[in-house]
């Protein structure tokens, strides 16, 4: 089975300041991977994904992910934190090459300081 | 305008009693799901139809029952077998594998 860890359950930022928010996933097959954005009481909103295209993945607001293989991670990141910015954010990894299951990771909540 | 919606918002409910949440979207996909999220433990699939008069248990099944007998709608139960409700429920739905979810607003259920 495949899974996911997100390795920070709170990161907290100044803004302007880079945001990293890292996750490493289990796969025994080359999986779909994607970052989620989920403020207060919403519904999650997909930022961005890689399926097995190019290994830099660009987002929406800023972010950006990069997929290396090597050390099996899906790091997020954005060069300057904006207030907005401050959400909860999910890792999530296809489960198997013939499953429409996903799995989450368990989440980082982001805080941005003024 | 198309989307996922979820009703209610807010839905309170009485020790033993059943609930329904709806979910409806109009993006033609053929995948939807129901998850439970908790505090502090991301989110945890209750169900899953990958097709219309077909779905699967998650890994949270027990005390929750669905329906798919139209390609736009999901239904979710809460049943009195289902210990501890009170959660925000969100529905999902995809294109098919390996396509990202859209997710609706979600419903916070509270058990009085």
């Amino acid at each position: 089975a495949q899974s996911v860890t997100q390795l920070d359950s709170h990161v907290s930022v100044s803004e302007g300041t880079p945001v990293l928010l890292r996750c490493n996933y289990s796969s025994s097959y080359s999986p779909s991977l994607f970052w989620y954005v989920q403020h207060p009481n919403k519904g999650l909103q997909l930022l961005l994904k890689y399926t097995s295209a190019a290994t830099l993945v660009k987002g929406i607001n800023g972010f950006e992910a990069e997929f290396k293989k090597s050390e099996t991670s899906f790091h997020l990141t954005k060069p300057s934190a904006h207030m907005s910015d401050a959400a909860e954010y999910f890792c999530v990894v296809s489960v198997s090459s013939n499953d429409y299951k996903l799995s989450f990771g368990a989440g980082t909540t982001v805080t941005v300081r003024a | 305008d198309g989307g996922i919606t979820q009703s209610p918002k807010y839905l309170f409910r009485k020790e033993g009693q059943n609930v329904t949440l709806s979910c409806e979207q109009n993006l033609n996909h053929d995948a939807m799901y129901w998850y439970r999220q908790d505090p502090g433990q991301g989110l945890r699939l209750i169900y899953y139809s990958q097709i219309v008069n077909d779905f699967q248990k998650g890994d949270i099944a027990e005390g929750y029952s669905v329906s798919r007998e139209k390609k736009e709608s999901f239904p979710l139960t809460v049943t009195s077998a289902q210990k501890n409700p009170t959660a925000f429920y969100l529905c999902a739905s995809a294109r098919g594998m390996f396509n990202e979810q859209f997710f609706g607003p979600g419903t916070r259920l509270t058990v009085l």
